[in-house]
């Protein structure tokens, strides 16, 4: 199945630092989703984002809609140990059927 | 807040047996449920999409007739995973959307873990 390029694919950080990640498409997208996820458990929603260009916050966690609607970007300010996980990005365009991109694993090192 | 279940979490079953797996949403009525394998290390790939009411929606390569997916309520979907082998070995994840969640369109559940012997 189709799939969103997600990059990078892992990385390890020193606690406190910012992280950044980003989810191209070669669609064109009218919804993108972040999600979290912990080993063993499902997905927890981040952030939505519903329009072109939109910024949003949640805590330390900021995401923003890209421009050309092909791609999405998440920042997390000053990680902590329980950042640590997968992050997915998630897109859709006119029906609710998202495509989940191949995931950012996140290491946080105290 | 709105919250799906799944059950079972983890299941152990001989080759040749089918499995159920449930998903509920607790606190709203979910017109679409949808689900969704993931193999370990790898991302969501989803499998199908059931409307209350109605036939689900299989995903290309998805084989309707092993994996069946009955959506007989707004609260309720089953996939069962027939005549399942080790290959079926998965984690299974459902998720549920209602028109009324607003902005977090779809709810995930916890996942259910099939191992085939």
């Amino acid at each position: 199945g189709q799939q969103l390029n997600q990059s990078p694919q892992s990385m390890f950080i020193q606690e406190g630092e910012d992280v950044s990640m980003n989810c191209t498409s070669s669609s064109i997208f009218n919804t993108w989703l972040w999600y979290k996820q912990d080993p063993g458990e499902g997905p927890v929603l981040l952030i939505a984002l519903y329009k072109a260009g939109e910024l949003t916050s949640n805590g330390r966690l900021t995401a923003q809609f890209g421009i050309t609607r092909k791609d999405s970007f998440l920042n997390i300010s000053a990680s902590i140990p329980s950042d640590v996980g997968i992050y997915f990005c998630a897109g859709a365009s006119g029906t609710y059927k998202y495509i989940f991109g191949t995931g950012t694993r996140l290491k946080v090192l105290a | 807040g709105a919250v799906v279940s799944q059950h079972p979490s983890w299941v152990i079953c001989k080759s040749g047996t089918s499995v159920k797996i449930e998903c509920r949403s607790l606190d709203f009525q979910a017109t679409t449920m949808f689900w969704y394998r993931q193999f370990p290390k790898q991302s969501l790939m989803l499998m199908a999409t059931s409307n209350e009411g109605s036939k689900a929606t299989y995903e290309q390569g998805v084989e309707k007739d092993k994996f069946l997916i009955n959506h007989a309520s707004l609260t309720l979907s089953t996939l069962t995973v027939t005549s399942a082998h080790p290959e079926d070995s998965s984690f299974y994840i459902c998720s549920a959307r209602s028109p009324a969640t607003g902005s977090k369109p779809q709810h995930f559940g916890d996942g259910t873990r099939l191992s085939i012997l």
